[in-house]
């Protein structure tokens, strides 16, 4: 019921191409659903972020798909650039005090130039 | 305004050691939040404290792992008698109100026991 399950694994995109990376949840009380990047070495900083009362946000080259229904969420990156590369993870949780986030297992994005 | 402090950033401990993770939260932020990121895989949560007090610790290992969060300092994760298992990046997150939503991670601890 708390599981999130992320794919791919890793995905490699040419300079300019749309990255796209997708995530399922079973646990239909989730009502926030954030995007996390993480540099080699670093921790993971908030991309972007939904809930589940809109079907899709964007945030410059950011795009969150959303699909209550189908219990899916899914990141757009618009013209990936090199310095996109990195390891993307998505997590679900509720928007309330003392909850914790369920994250994905992570999918490594390389952008080539 | 500096961001979640987390020392040491890398820790090396021989099977059987003592390991002690430090965070040090954002300024204003009374809840910390720690999480483990094992090799290839996402960051699972561990323990969530605000001061004084544990809120949720049901994520840590019911042996040799516990974590305290002081009135005054930094929280701290230890973990008694390491294991192999135990090497992974700990990442702590703090907020101010208690939710993950305005929470920001540390660059984490990497423990590797040998």
């Amino acid at each position: 019921q708390q599981q999130v399950k992320q794919s791919p694994q890793s995905l490699i995109v040419q300079k300019g191409g749309i990255s796209i990376i997708n995530c399922a949840y079973e646990n239909t009380a989730f009502d926030y659903f954030p995007w996390y990047q993480q540099f080699p070495g670093k921790g993971p900083a908030l991309l972007i972020a939904i809930r589940p009362d809109v079907s899709e946000k964007k945030e410059g080259r950011f795009t969150i798909s959303f699909n209550k229904s189908a219990k899916q969420f899914s990141l757009h990156i618009m013209d990936s650039q090199p310095g996109d590369s990195a390891t993307y993870f998505c997590a679900a949780g509720l928007e309330t005090s003392g909850s914790r986030l369920t994250f994905g297992e992570g999918t490594q994005l390389t952008v080539n130039p | 305004n500096a961001g979640v402090m987390q020392n040491p950033r890398h820790l090396v401990r021989r099977r059987g050691q003592e390991a002690r993770l430090r965070c040090s939260p954002m300024k204003g932020h009374s809840h910390v939040y720690w999480y483990r990121q094992l090799p290839e895989e996402g960051l699972k949560f561990m323990v969530y404290l605000q001061k004084e007090n544990i809120i949720d610790e049901s994520g840590m290992p019911k042996e040799r792992f516990s974590a305290e969060f002081p009135k005054e300092g930094p929280s701290i994760l230890r973990i008694q008698q390491v294991v192999r298992g135990d090497s992974a990046a700990y990442f702590c997150a703090s907020s101010r109100q208690g939710m993950m939503t305005e929470a920001f991670f540390g660059q984490g601890t990497r423990l590797t026991v040998v």
